[in-house]
């Protein structure tokens, strides 16, 4: 089963603009990352957001983590045509498993 | 550092056969995780192993298994392969479990089972 749920299953937007996904989660949670995927490649790790945190930065991105409504939200500004790629949040399920969402497949057009 | 390495990128087998696929993982580094991802289903985990032992299982059959060798390497094996078991095999790497670390993934391997 997928701890966390990612919307939309899809996204196309212009370059430039910003790009925000969402994803739920069941369980309480210690932590939330969140990983890119480029086609048929590896996941790659791209930020974690402690429970206890609200908001978090890391160049382009920004990380926010509602524990109260069990979501987190990634946003992308000025995003660009290398930004197209799959997005995943991920969570500890478990004895230290990390259980990973389907995902929002995220296409910026030039 | 060299990042972690999964071999064959890719493999084409028929139904009935087995397949072993190998991963090595960030020098360094004790825990091994395998996930299998496919379009319908996503990304599912396998087993994790962390200093040769096996930590966690997921829900797949026994035909799925694994193991980790002294030197952090791991291999997972697929025995009496399904057409269902088409998919993008992943592993990966992290220093410990600890329930922070990031996964460190390889390119993984393009399974194909005809």
């Amino acid at each position: 089963s997928q701890q966390g749920e990612e919307d939309p299953q899809a996204l196309s937007i212009q370059e430039g603009e910003n790009a925000t996904m969402n994803c739920s989660y069941k369980t309480s949670i210690n932590n939330l990352q969140w990983y890119r995927q480029n086609s048929g490649r590896g996941l790659v790790h791209l930020i974690l957001i402690r429970s206890n945190e609200r908001e978090k930065h890391s160049g382009r991105l920004r990380v926010t983590l509602d524990t109260s409504k069990k979501s987190s939200s990634l946003l992308i500004t000025a995003s660009r045509a290398a930004d197209t790629a799959s997005y995943f949040c991920a969570t500890v399920q478990g004895a230290q498993k990390l259980v990973f969402g389907q995902g929002t497949r995220l296409t910026i057009n030039p | 550092k060299a990042g972690v390495t999964q071999t064959p990128r890719y493999l084409i087998k028929t139904r009935g056969q087995q397949v072993t696929l190998s991963c090595s993982p960030i020098s360094g580094h004790r825990s091994v995780s395998w996930y299998q991802q496919t379009p319908g289903q996503g990304l599912q985990f396998l087993f994790e192993y962390f200093s040769e032992t096996q930590r966690n299982k997921g829900n797949f059959p026994g035909r799925f298994s694994g193991r980790q060798f002294s030197n952090s390497r791991s291999e997972m094996n697929v025995s009496t392969l399904e057409l269902g078991d088409s998919a993008l095999y992943l592993c990966a790497s992290s220093l410990e479990v600890t329930g922070e670390e990031k996964l460190f993934f390889g390119s993984g391997t393009q399974l194909s089972v005809l």
